[in-house]
């Protein structure tokens, strides 16, 4: 089974600044998906950007960017000229692309926390 | 707003009662997911299903069982409750099972006191 690991249950970045939010996961498949979904206090689970295993270029979605580094498993989420809106739960998660296994595997999640 | 749609939003319930959980998918999806969101156990899928039939099973209770109907609307049906079933419930849909991004709808708050 599939494991997601987020080690920083908590973050703060000043307002402007760049902050990078950690995940480590683990599978013995080679081909999936990876995402970052951010929980506000509405909490609505909301999409920030997804990542497909066989492609090697980051994902760049705005002012949030990704690091995903295959071999080592590992799969990072920067944000940049961070805003007071940025203020969330932020999920890792990983989706297998196997039939029958498209359900989303979610990390603990890390509370981002943005200072003005 | 993802488009889908949950009710309630909050649902307060005693030990041992039964509760429906409702879920609208957004318009042409045909896959929904129920994920349970608890402060121990985090994030956690239960069981999804496509075009009414079940497709896949998570972590999901024998106390605990849904469906998907013809109009594609699910159902969480949760009996015996317990105190360890107090979690927020989200419902999401995307178009085939095999479709990358889902939208979620806002969950139901569930307290079983």
């Amino acid at each position: 089974a599939q494991t997601v690991t987020q080690s920083q249950p908590e973050m703060s970045v000043q307002e402007a600044e760049t902050v990078t939010l950690s995940c480590t996961y683990d599978t013995s498949e080679s081909d999936y998906y990876l995402f970052w979904y951010k929980q506000p206090p509405s909490r609505q689970m909301i999409l920030v950007i997804r990542q497909e295993a066989y492609k090697q270029q980051n994902a760049t979605e705005n002012r949030f960017s990704v690091n995903f580094q295959k071999a080592a498993k590992s799969f990072s989420l920067k944000i940049s000229d961070s805003q007071l809106g940025d203020a969330a739960m932020y999920f890792c998660a990983y989706r297998s692309r196997m039939a029958g296994s498209y359900q989303l595997t979610f990390g603990k999640g890390t509370k981002l926390s943005v200072i003005p | 707003d993802s488009g889908v749609t949950q009710t309630p939003k909050h649902l307060i319930t005693a030990t041992g009662q039964r509760v429906t959980l409702r879920c609208s998918p957004r318009s042409g999806d045909l896959s929904v997911y129920w994920y349970q969101q608890s402060l121990d156990q985090g994030l956690q899928f239960l069981i999804q299903y496509y075009n009414g039939e079940e497709r896949a099973k998570g972590n999901i209770l024998e106390r605990f069982s849904a469906q998907q109907f013809p109009d594609l609307h699910s159902e969480l049906n949760l009996s015996s409750l317990e105190l360890g079933d107090s979690a927020l419930y989200f419902c999401a849909s995307s178009v085939g099972p095999q479709n990358t991004e889902a939208f979620f709808g806002q969950g139901t708050r569930l307290t079983v006191v």
